[in-house]
């Protein structure tokens, strides 16, 4: 079975400008859930995707946004980009919520804001 | 909120045990997980342990939970060079099973 994938893998932005990250979950995955991952911060949740909903939402600005497909596939979208913005985005999928499971990550894409 | 505490660093040399460990505070974490980073990668699952069990085994891998102290700890047996990365405690709550809570990270370097 394929892993979460993540495109692209690599993304050099500058400040201002909006950048679409997209993520395809295992197959037969429903939730799709986002992570920022920064050296001051370490891993934080910025939200879950469960049938085309958000069902959670992190602490994040609310230039930060994202959808979720009917194929489960989900995108991430963040807008005006700043500096601090640059890090490793982590998406995660799980098969159900609410059950017993865990989420199996995808290799990221590392975002760099000039 | 839920709060995951880890050591920065440990240093081992190959072929002893490695011992990492992780505290958090939610008293309603229902399942904690242990994460590995190698450089340039994403999260790969090791091991994960329900929060009514006490130990957990995995090959060289042992999880021990003590509930009482909130403390989870990570022990990996016969610890070689490509053990070396960054291993990360977290836990999910029980109301939102899909909320992940990150310890910051232990990196483990492995000596030869």
């Amino acid at each position: 079975k394929a892993g979460v994938t993540q495109t692209p893998r690599y993304l050099i932005k500058t400040r201002g400008q909006q950048v679409t990250l997209s993520c395809s979950p295992i197959s037969g995955h429903r939730s799709v859930s986002w992570y920022q991952q920064t050296p001051g911060q370490g891993l934080q949740f910025l939200f879950e995707y469960f049938s085309e909903t958000q069902r959670n939402k992190g602490n994040f600005p609310g230039r930060f946004s994202g959808r979720q497909f009917s194929n489960s596939r989900s995108e991430m979208n963040v807008s005006t980009l700043e500096l601090g913005d640059s890090a490793l985005y982590l998406c995660a999928s799980s098969q159900e919520v609410g059950t017993k499971d865990t989420q199996y990550f995808g290799p990221g894409t590392r975002l760099t804001v000039l | 909120g839920e709060d995951v505490e880890q050591s920065l660093f440990l240093s081992v040399r190959e072929g002893d045990s490695s011992v990492i460990n992780c505290t958090y505070t939610d008293s309603s974490s229902t399942y904690l997980y242990w994460y590995k980073q190698e450089p340039g990668a994403g999260l790969q699952l090791l091991t994960y342990i329900f929060s009514n069990m006490d130990m957990k085994q995995d090959q060289r891998l042992t999880v021990l939970l003590n509930k009482k102290d909130k403390h989870l700890s990570l022990r990996i047996a016969d610890t070689q060079t490509g053990d070396s990365a960054i291993y990360f405690c977290a836990e999910s709550p029980i109301y939102n099973f899909n909320k992940f809570y990150f310890g910051s990270g232990t990196k483990l370097n492995v000596k030869p």
